[in-house]
């Protein structure tokens, strides 16, 4: 199967400071990938869809502004939590379609963020 | 969107014993998968079935699309099988998967 990677896999900041999560394809190139969040003993919950050189779709309710997703590369989508406070500490999933294998999701290990 | 629901929620089985979880889905699919996620949060790709039936080592599943269900098998269970268990889906072609609650599965020594 594909390989999508994580990195950090965790991250304690302090309220107010700004983390960025990458996420990358490791052999296959994505157009498009998808951001998930998950809190403790919860199913995954699908925050934004990432676009390869255009403009992320967020799903109801996720701040924009808060989340600011960029896709710059076909291997690459980054996740950048912005002014973090304690309630955005979660685990952070992202996940990719590699189109060799025709429909199937791939999942990257995950990020778990702390914010003190 | 498409509702995905799993069953059972929990299941404690005994180290050598045969389960079966669950997952309905309200609409036609045409991406369903079963993702096992271990204790370090990482989800492990175990099947993907849109119809039809497929297995793997002691794992197998079944999904019955004109009846809006999947079924995963886990036969033979061992302790590394413990953990949480998700079924996903999707109705459209380039969207992603809708997650189901997960089924926690505990298997003891």
């Amino acid at each position: 199967g594909a390989v999508v990677s994580q990195h950090p896999s965790r991250v304690i900041c302090k309220s107010g400071t700004s983390v960025k999560i990458e996420c990358r394809s490791l052999d296959f190139q994505a157009t498009t990938m998808f951001w998930y969040r998950q809190f403790p003993k919860q199913s995954l919950m699908l925050m934004a869809t990432s676009n390869e050189g255009s403009k992320a779709t967020y799903e109801q309710g996720v701040e924009k502004d808060k989340f600011l997703i960029n896709h710059a590369s076909l291997t690459l989508s980054t996740l950048t939590v912005t002014s973090a406070h304690p309630e955005d500490s979660s685990f952070y999933i992202c996940s990719a379609r590699d189109r060799r294998h025709t429909g199937e999701l791939f999942f990257g290990e995950g990020s778990r963020l702390t914010v003190l | 969107g498409i509702q995905v629901e799993q069953s059972p929620p929990d299941l404690i089985l005994q180290e050598g014993a045969n389960s079966t979880l669950r997952c309905n889905f309200s609409d036609s699919v045409n991406n369903l998968q079963w993702f096992h996620q271990n204790p370090w949060g990482q989800l492990i790709n175990l099947f993907y079935i849109p119809s039809g039936t497929k297995q793997n080592g002691r794992l197998s599943a079944t999904t019955v699309a004109t009846e809006r269900y999947s079924l995963l098998y886990i036969s033979s269970s061992q302790t590394t099988d413990s953990g949480v268990y998700f079924c996903a889906a999707s109705n459209s072609g380039y969207s992603t998967l809708t997650f189901g609650k997960g089924t926690m599965l505990l298997v003891s020594p």
